[in-house]
């Protein structure tokens, strides 16, 4: 079956950095892109990053666009995102999530992890 | 961005009731609308993609519909294990957003 794992959260001075993972399995991972999303306390979702299957397409949300990097290793099935310069208002659940279908990109995500918790604070 | 209002903010409704939940987006997203069902301390769960097609394993009461930039889900029964927080989402424009969510609670 399909499993999305993150790992990497805790809690982080404002301005440092955290890597997050995402381990996927029960799935071809090289033929869908991933997503990051996040969710901050007792808010609603955001969506933060895609990265296409081959990982050569990239795109970032306004806020966090110039901080975050996500990456993608096919070969071991896993899913990053380098998260720098983090903000308080960076802090949150964050989820990565499966594209429905391969074609559409970004349209609905089928499978997500159970979420890693990032929290920003001095 | 698309931004996707939702309505009710809360529906308060008993087991057996039938819930229908209300998604409007800004701007044509032809049927590239999701509904996603979220529980306390879970992840969310994709019900309903291209705003009429069930995902895998949803049961037959869970239904999408969709006239111009309005949606609707509809549960047409409700079961105790209904009650949560209810999501749409556009993928029709980049970025992908999602509405602030409906909470269905028991009456």
């Amino acid at each position: 079956q399909v499993q999305l794992v993150e790992s990497g959260g805790g809690v982080v001075q404002p301005g440092r950095s955290l890597r997050l993972s995402c381990a996927a399995s029960g799935f071809t991972f090289s033929s869908y892109g991933i997503h990051w999303v996040r969710q901050a306390p007792g808010k609603g979702l955001e969506w933060v990053s895609f990265t296409s299957d081959d990982g050569k397409k990239t795109i970032y949300a306004d806020s966090v666009k110039g901080r975050f990097t996500i990456s993608r290793h096919n070969s071991n099935n896993t899913l990053y995102v380098q998260m720098n310069s983090l903000r308080p208002e960076d802090t949150a659940v964050y989820y990565c999530a499966k594209d429905t279908i391969r074609e559409l990109p970004g349209t609905s995500f089928d499978y997500w992890g159970q979420g890693t918790l990032v929290s920003v604070s001095s | 961005e698309i931004v996707l209002t939702q309505s009710p903010a809360t529906l308060s409704l008993s087991p057996g009731d039938r819930a229908t939940l209300s998604c409007r987006a800004s701007l044509s997203v032809r049927n590239l609308l999701a509904w996603y069902q979220q529980k306390s301390g879970q992840a969310p769960r994709l019900l309903i993609f291209e705003a009429t097609n069930r995902a895998t394993g949803i049961p037959a009461r869970f239904s999408g519909s969709w006239s111009g930039t309005d949606f609707t889900l509809t549960i047409s029964r409700l079961e105790p294990e209904d009650f949560a927080v209810y999501y749409c989402q556009q993928g029709r424009h980049w970025p992908p957003t999602f509405g602030q969510g409906t909470r269905l609670d028991i009456k």
